[in-house]
């Protein structure tokens, strides 16, 4: 069973442009969590998705920001018009649907990192 | 609101010595408490998991940690440290009661292991 999935691993964009962050859950998952890690800092929730619904999204910016999560395919963070201080490493966690063994766990993908020039 | 502090940055120790990393949380309703580890450049890896029952939890690598609802703490330990721990380890709570919902995450100690 494969793990989370984030890609891309790097992003570079221009101050101005758009970044697009995706994230495939653990198969069997269908709750999706977004966490960004600031530099010297710990990892602050964003927003937590089940698929077609925001469940959460206390955490995430009021501008420039958006996230989705559709019926198919992977969860995306969307940050439209980046700004140095969106430079960060954004997490995606993962939640299986039923109980079990790993029932209240947040499974973590490998990061994409974020580099606002 | 949930807050969680881990009062140490950072944590040097020599190979084989013991070590905690402390962990304090506060939280006006029941919660569960998790000990993450985050190697360089890579992602989070549950270590443990409080949620209910004995106070004292076991995890892999070797480490434990202890729930102390009086003192709201939950301090990670482990009796012999390997070069490998080398890595920052994030204290994090939730609410409890509840299947899903967000992390709270402590600002992350960085354990230095030296041969």
């Amino acid at each position: 069973n494969a793990g989370v999935m984030q890609n891309p691993r790097h992003l570079v964009r221009r101050r101005g442009q758009e970044a697009r962050l995706r994230c495939s859950p653990m198969k069997g998952h269908s709750h999706v969590y977004w966490y960004r890690q600031l530099p010297e800092e710990g990892l602050k929730f964003m927003v937590y998705l089940q698929k077609e619904n925001i469940i959460d999204e206390s955490g995430m910016p009021k501008e420039r920001f958006s996230a989705e999560f559709p019926k198919e395919g992977p969860s995306i963070l969307r940050i439209q018009q980046v700004v140095r201080g969106d430079s960060a490493a954004y997490f995606c966690a993962s939640s299986p649907s039923t109980s079990g063994t790993h029932y209240n766990e947040q499974f973590f993908g490998p990061g994409t990192r974020l580099t606002v020039l | 609101a949930q807050s969680v502090t881990q009062l140490d940055s950072q944590v040097p120790v020599f190979e084989e010595a013991p070590v905690e990393l402390r962990c304090n949380y506060s939280s006006s309703v029941s919660v569960y408490l998790f000990w993450y580890v985050q190697y360089p450049n890579q992602g989070l890896q549950l270590l443990l998991k409080y949620l209910s029952g004995s106070t004292l939890v076991k995890g892999i690598n070797g480490f434990e940690a202890e729930f102390n609802k009086s003192q709201t703490s939950f301090h990670l330990r482990k009796p012999s440290v390997h070069i490998s721990d080398t890595a920052e380890y994030f204290c994090a709570a939730r609410a409890g009661g509840t299947s899903y919902g967000k992390l709270t995450f402590g600002q992350g100690t960085i354990l230095t292991v030296h041969p």
